[in-house]
């Protein structure tokens, strides 16, 4: 089955320091997205992607973060100014039209 | 906006036995899609099952099935014969099939114990 791959899996930074989150979608998906889950709670939509561009955004998804497909097949979430509270487990999914698949999650620890 | 509401935070269920866990939604379209993920605690979200919500009949794979009451705007998953291996965080979602919006929406989960 095809997989949607994230690294790094683990990610341990200091507070206000910019971090990347990085993702392989699966290669002729259209929407990207991206998800968090705090403590293994709800998990929470931050922002979709399509055609190369943000789609839709959620309100967690503000001026701190941004998006990019910085060459046609990676698809990164890059948080400019870390905070402890950004301290959560970030899924990438990509999608065709009636299934998501995640990746594995990148673990991100503020400290 | 739509929500999606799992009202049992945990469930157990003997192995071998049937298990229903409860999703409710609520929307204001008509046309949409319904999932039930699994978490394992390797974390990485499966997909179970789908239901299109213009389809009548239930979905089924395998030992999962839906019970989809789309007036009621209810979408529970039913596990057969359960096994260990089914032990999970267990996820409903929906999706806007019109709206142009291609999120999926999420609730809190249902953390489902399998008892040996």
């Amino acid at each position: 089955e095809p997989e949607v791959t994230q690294t790094p899996s683990h990610q341990v930074t200091q507070m206000g320091q910019e971090v990347i989150l990085r993702c392989v979608p699966i290669s002729n998906h259209l929407y990207f997205y991206w998800y968090r889950q705090i403590l293994g709670q709800k998990v929470e939509f931050l922002v979709s992607f399509y055609n190369n561009e943000i789609s839709e955004k959620s309100e967690i998804f503000d001026d701190q973060f941004s998006v990019e497909r910085p060459d046609g097949s990676n698809f990164t979430l890059k948080i400019r100014s870390t905070k402890l509270e950004d301290s959560a487990m970030y899924f990438c999914a990509s999608s065709e039209a009636l299934r998501a698949f995640f990746g594995q999650g990148t673990r991100l620890t503020v400290v | 906006a739509q929500t999606v509401t799992q009202s049992q935070p945990e469930m157990s269920v003997q192995e071998a036995e049937t298990v229903t866990l409860s999703c409710t939604y609520d929307t204001s379209e008509s046309d949409y899609y319904l999932f039930w993920y699994k978490q394992p605690p390797s974390r990485q979200m499966i997909l179970v099952i789908r239901q299109e919500a213009y389809k009548q009949q239930n979905a089924t794979e395998n030992r999962f099935s839906v019970n989809f009451q789309k007036a009621a705007k209810s979408f529970s998953l039913k596990i057969s014969d359960s096994q260990l291996g089914d032990a999970a965080m267990y996820f409903c979602a929906y999706r806007s099939a019109t709206s142009g919006t291609y999120k999926y929406i999420f609730g809190t989960g249902t953390r489902l114990k399998v008892l040996a």
